[in-house]
């Protein structure tokens, strides 16, 4: 069983950028597209975009296009974010769920551990 | 984006209890709806996918119904271990988007 392992905890300043990795342990992304999602303070669960790695099919929420890139090879995703705001603030999940076509997955089946992303000055 | 609304948004209840969830999709979404439980520290766990299928490991207390824009999470009798956040999620429809609900957080 594929487990997904994301990098460690950021603190960056705001205007800067930040890039979070997501790793498959013991195996490949086969078969599985990776979303990302985060969780702000005192806020709800946010799908933010996602990759099907075996076709290289990216797409993102729409408050998000423009200042997020979502990326991956077979084995690790990448999230990055530019022009980080305070708002930004957040744990970073990333999410393995079955590819059913080159544009769409089903449901989150597995989880990495979050990554904790402070914007502060 | 197809919206989701929760409702309530939060709960208080009491261990024995029957408790159930409600979730609202601004557009039919058929069965592709998916339910996860989200404790303090953890990452959030599938419970409930194609509205009614719980996922593996998943205790039978948990069932989920529902079909076209509305949808239901029933506990049939609430643990002490039950207590978090609830989302809904859609998924697998066109245009892709995979947004969640508010959530609804049960609490004592």
């Amino acid at each position: 069983q594929v487990q997904l392992v994301q990098s460690g905890a950021e603190v960056k300043k705001p205007g800067s950028s930040v890039k979070v990795s997501c790793k498959a342990s013991g195996g490949s992304f086969n078969n599985y597209a990776i979303r990302w999602v985060r969780l702000a303070p005192g806020q709800g669960l946010e799908w933010m975009g996602g990759v099907i790695p075996e076709f290289g099919t990216v797409n993102y929420a729409q408050k998000f296009h423009g200042r997020v890139t979502i990326a991956a090879d077979s084995s690790t995703a990448y999230l990055e974010i530019r022009s980080l705001r305070s708002e930004d603030t957040a744990v970073y999940y990333c999410a393995g769920a079955p590819v059913v076509d080159m544009y769409k997955s089903g449901p989150f089946h597995l989880w990495g551990q979050g990554t904790m992303v402070t914007a502060s000055s | 984006e197809i919206g989701m609304t929760q409702s309530p948004a939060t709960l208080s209840v009491s261990p024995g209890e029957r408790v159930t969830l409600s979730c609202r999709a601004s557009q039919s979404i058929g069965s592709h709806l998916a339910w996860y439980q989200h404790k303090p520290g953890q990452s959030p766990t599938l419970l409930i996918y194609d509205a009614s299928t719980r996922a593996t490991g998943v205790p039978a207390r948990f069932s989920g119904g529902g079909s076209g824009t509305e949808f239901t999470l029933t506990i049939s009798s609430l643990q002490s271990e039950d207590l978090g956040v609830y989302y809904c999620q859609q998924y697998n429809v066109w245009p892709p988007g995979y947004n969640f609900g508010q959530g609804t957080k049960l609490e004592i």
